[in-house]
């Protein structure tokens, strides 16, 4: 069973508007933490957000943020403002139970900022 | 204080050849982890590695690949007889210690191999 789904393959959004990207986990853990990444074209994989499975507020960081909602098992990233350089594949990740050593990710959405 | 260091950041070789990935954690990092992307996909979990232990290697290939993490030096990936399927990026990431799900792991920039 996957899970890590996100269900947007593409997605184009014109600059300076917000931009949620959607992302479905599935778990029986009660201890988990998920994170999101970004890929530019440059292949590297750079951290943006992390949220706990026993955070009570969304994670924040800048102009990412991460709503989460623990019924729905959902972790969307929102990027407000956005800029030419968030153009990149993000991918949603998850990191199961208290002695989870490996993320699993998701196949990634590729976001176009359209000038 | 540096990254997570990966050498060499693109490899080319031939089909049945070997192929050796490096990869030095953050200083005071003793876990290392491998991942695999292959194209237009996200990153699969290959092996957990510490100081001359492996700890979980559920994700590696039966055959042909292997890593190690030496007292010293860097973490190894290394993958005989390559075939074209081999061709991916792959990542290393690294941690302080064994933690559970409320820490980041520290990825590397990659290693891009390309079969011929």
């Amino acid at each position: 069973a996957q899970k890590i789904t996100q269900t947007q393959p593409g997605m184009f959004v014109q600059e300076k508007e917000a931009v949620t990207l959607d992302c479905t986990y599935d778990t029986s853990d009660q201890s988990y933490g998920l994170f999101w990444y970004k890929q530019p074209s440059s292949g590297e994989m750079i951290f943006l957000i992390y949220q706990g499975s026993y955070d009570e507020q969304n994670a924040t960081e800048g102009r990412y943020s991460l709503n989460f909602q623990k019924a729905r098992k959902s972790a969307n990233l929102v990027i407000s403002a956005s800029q030419l350089g968030d153009s990149a594949m993000y991918f949603c990740a998850m990191r199961e139970g208290l002695s989870g050593d490996k993320i699993i990710f998701g196949k990634g959405t590729r976001l176009h900022i359209l000038p | 204080n540096a990254g997570v260091m990966q050498n060499p950041r693109h490899l080319v070789r031939r089909r049945g050849q070997e192929a050796r990935l490096r990869c030095s954690p953050m200083k005071g990092h003793s876990h290392v982890y491998w991942y695999r992307q292959l194209p237009e996909e996200g990153l699969k979990f290959m092996v957990y590695l510490q100081k001359e232990n492996i700890i979980d290697e559920s994700g590696m290939p039966k055959e042909r690949f292997s890593a190690e993490f030496p007292k010293e030096g860097p973490s190894i990936l290394r993958i005989q007889q390559v075939v074209r399927g081999d061709s991916a990026a792959y990542f290393c990431a690294s941690s302080p210690q064994r933690q559970g799900a409320y820490n980041e792991q520290f990825f590397g920039p990659g290693t891009r191999l390309t079969v011929l």
